[in-house]
């Protein structure tokens, strides 16, 4: 297994536009988290699955958004209509994890997104 | 989310050692992460500390006080490509990550 991939790295897109971005991850990893971060900040959560199940969706992230995994193993992320303030990097990380445990993620690349 | 906070930024010598602070709210936790992310790339995992003491590897220590809320990542002999943020992440309730904004750390020669 070579790790957690994404693709595409980058993409320009025009606002109004809708993207999406595909994440694979470290296959035996059960847990697969999204994040957006911008210069200067920590990572900030999106959501997250456990297996297909999408657990946990953040206030923060608008009706523009959504992310699906079908069948527990890659995940994509849409955002509808996008606007300049979408620009960011994407970050897409897998973990074991279970009730009462947990391991420590692992981050793909990221796709870098800017909205003109 | 969270309150987790760690200085915006700090300078050290190359050959010296640093330590990096990180506080957050003791509420639901299960375990603190530090990460270290080269500018333009993914983070990448250093350390994880789920009990209080101290957890060495190679030139890395982390240390927890679980009571205070509190955590540490010491770097030693540091050498210039440390120069990176350092990201402390927080997990809680066996659920999600909540990290810090991220110290960013200039080692000059």
């Amino acid at each position: 297994d070579t790790g957690v991939s994404q693709d595409p790295r980058h993409k320009i897109t025009k606002r109004g536009q809708n993207v999406t971005f595909r994440c694979d991850p470290i296959s035996e990893h059960n847990r697969l988290y999204w994040y957006r971060q911008t210069l200067g900040q920590g990572p900030e959560f999106l959501t997250y699955f456990q297996n297909e199940a999408q657990l946990e969706k953040s206030r923060l992230l608008s009706d523009r958004f959504s992310a699906e995994r079908p069948k527990g193993s890659f995940s994509t992320l849409e955002i509808q209509r996008t606007e300049q303030g979408d620009s960011a990097m994407y970050l897409c990380a897998s973990s074991l994890a279970g009730t009462g445990f947990v391991h420590e993620q692992y981050f793909g690349p990221g796709t870098r997104l800017t909205v003109t | 989310g969270q309150n987790i906070d760690q200085p915006t930024e700090m300078t050290a010598t190359e050959g010296a050692i640093v330590q990096i602070n990180c506080t957050y709210q003791t509420s639901g936790f299960n375990g603190l992460f530090w990460y270290q992310q080269h500018a333009g790339e993914a983070p990448t995992f250093l350390s994880y500390n789920v009990l209080d003491g101290l957890e060495e590897k190679g030139r890395f220590s982390s240390f927890l006080s679980r009571s205070k809320g509190y955590s540490y990542l010491l770097l030693k002999e540091l050498q210039m490509k440390d120069s990176a943020s350092y990201l402390c992440a927080v997990y809680y309730n066996f659920n999600k990550f909540y990290f810090g904004s991220g110290t960013k750390l200039n080692v000059k020669p």
